[in-house]
């Protein structure tokens, strides 16, 4: 168990819908990490936060956008969903050992897998 | 832009074999970690390891042992006498600067496949 909690576990929907997806960091670590998971593009990083504010972002859709609020927990929500937005979307949390630079190993959640029909 | 090349797909060995999962990676960053992560069937992704830039010191933990060559840019991992509960996807990852202020994140391989048969 690394302490990261993910919700839902498992998500069906249709295309053109929207979903959020929960992550709930590790005690007292302040940077969130979203990453994706497909079978063509391995896993893709998707966006970071550290306390509450953006901190960097890859590869993330415009239709994605994410946020962390002040008890550090944070969402990912995807919007205008097409088939190809399915995947398992995998949240991480690290200790920021110092500004701007992140020397400890991520510890992520099982993942969220979302399955768009 | 920073890059991990896992070439090996998948490989399938019997128990008790040795097993060894090559990363080769790509960063001008002078200081850098790497990583290996381990995804069982399950989905999680569980750490396995983090090395520096600067330690190349190979490192064993039990039947897991890491090789890092800076000099060939690899940071390959071999199980020793392979078990079952071994078969996994394995991911090796570099963390790699996003841009000037210091951000990070992590790049990972394509992931190699491993399958332990009894």
């Amino acid at each position: 168990d690394s302490g990261v909690t993910q919700t839902p576990k498992h998500l069906i929907t249709a295309t053109g819908q929207r979903v959020t997806l929960r992550c709930s960091p590790r005690s007292g670590d302040l940077s969130v990490y979203w990453y994706q998971q497909s079978l063509d593009q391995g896993l893709q990083f998707l966006i970071q936060y550290y306390n509450g504010e953006e901190r960097a972002k890859g590869n993330i859709l415009e239709r994605f956008s994410a946020q962390q609020f002040p008890d550090l927990h944070s969402e990912l929500n995807l919007s205008s969903l097409e088939l190809g937005d399915s995947a398992l979307y995998f949240c991480a949390s690290s200790v920021f050992s110092a500004p701007g630079r992140n020397t400890g190993e991520l510890f992520f959640g099982e993942g969220s897998r979302l399955t768009v029909l | 832009a920073q890059k991990v090349t896992q070439a090996q797909t998948e490989i399938s060995v019997v128990e008790k074999e040795d097993v060894t999962l090559d990363c080769v990676y790509e960063t001008r960053d002078t200081t850098y970690y790497l990583f290996w992560y381990k995804q069982p069937p399950s989905g999680e992704l569980v750490f396995l390891i983090r090395r520096n830039s600067f330690d190349e010191q190979n490192e064993i933990s039990g039947r897991y042992s890491w090789n890092f060559q800076k000099s060939t840019s690899s940071f390959n991992f071999t199980i020793t006498a392979s078990q079952v509960v071994d078969s996994a996807v394995y991911f090796c990852a570099l963390s790699g600067l996003v841009d000037q202020g210091g951000s990070e994140k992590l790049v990972f391989g394509k992931g190699t496949k491993l399958t332990v048969n009894p």
